[in-house]
């Protein structure tokens, strides 16, 4: 199976930062990389597929790059509706992993 | 209004089976591989089973294989799990999921259903 490896576990960070959060895969992956937000309670939301295509609907503040193994989330300015747990999901390869989460909290 | 709602999740003992059920409308169910996908309480993501279009083609994680089988019904634009020999860890909220991996559409997502397994 491919691991997902997802750093930072957890960030805490201020309206206005700029954040980024990296996924490295055991293997390459292409560009077969999603990233996910959920909040308390709710069902995961699909922000970036492809490692870089913006779902429609989400802000442009956030954007994905990278290729073969290593990728990043980066959210250009928080926003107080931005604390959230973050996952990145390689769907390249069966089974389909996600990274473990991080969580961004507010400081 | 696109709608996934889940149902089916409840408490059952260790060795002991469930069916959930995913009622999807307002988009065609037909045309889109449909998935599940389960959150063990305080933990991560987890993908469990996608089935394809027309249920030619089904893809399981290692540890549900031989014990769940996702299936489907276009008839009546139904999705199931059928999730037998249960497992403690097996726990968690269980979402079924469309055009949420590789569609450039807008992804949908149901509101979970809770299977317990405990004695």
């Amino acid at each position: 199976d491919i691991q997902m490896t997802q750093s930072p576990s957890s960030l805490s960070a201020s309206v206005g930062d700029r954040v980024t959060i990296t996924c490295r895969a055991s293997q390459g992956i292409r560009n077969d990389l999603g990233w996910y937000q959920q909040k308390p309670g709710k069902a995961p939301k699909r922000l970036i597929y492809a490692t870089s295509s913006l779902q429609s609907g989400v802000p442009s503040r956030f954007s994905g790059s990278g290729s073969g193994t290593e990728f990043t989330l980066t959210i250009s300015s928080l926003q107080p509706e931005d604390f959230a747990t973050y996952y990145c999901l390689q769907y390249n390869t069966y089974p389909y992993t996600f990274g473990q989460g991080t969580k961004l909290e507010i400081k | 209004e696109v709608q996934l709602v889940e149902s089916g999740g409840d408490l059952v003992q260790p060795g002991g089976s469930l069916r959930l059920s995913c009622a999807a409308s307002g988009f065609t169910f037909s045309s889109y591989w449909m998935s599940w996908v389960r959150q063990a309480p305080g933990k991560g993501l987890e993908w469990v089973a996608n089935i394809k279009q027309d249920g030619s083609e089904r893809y399981y994680v290692d540890s549900v294989k031989g014990r769940f089988t996702i299936s489907r019904d276009n008839a009546k634009n139904f999705l199931y799990l059928q999730m037998n020999s249960l497992r403690a860890e097996d726990t968690a909220m269980y979402y079924c999921a469309s055009r949420w991996v590789a569609s450039t559409a807008t992804d949908f997502w149901g509101q979970g259903t809770l299977v317990t397994v405990s004695s």
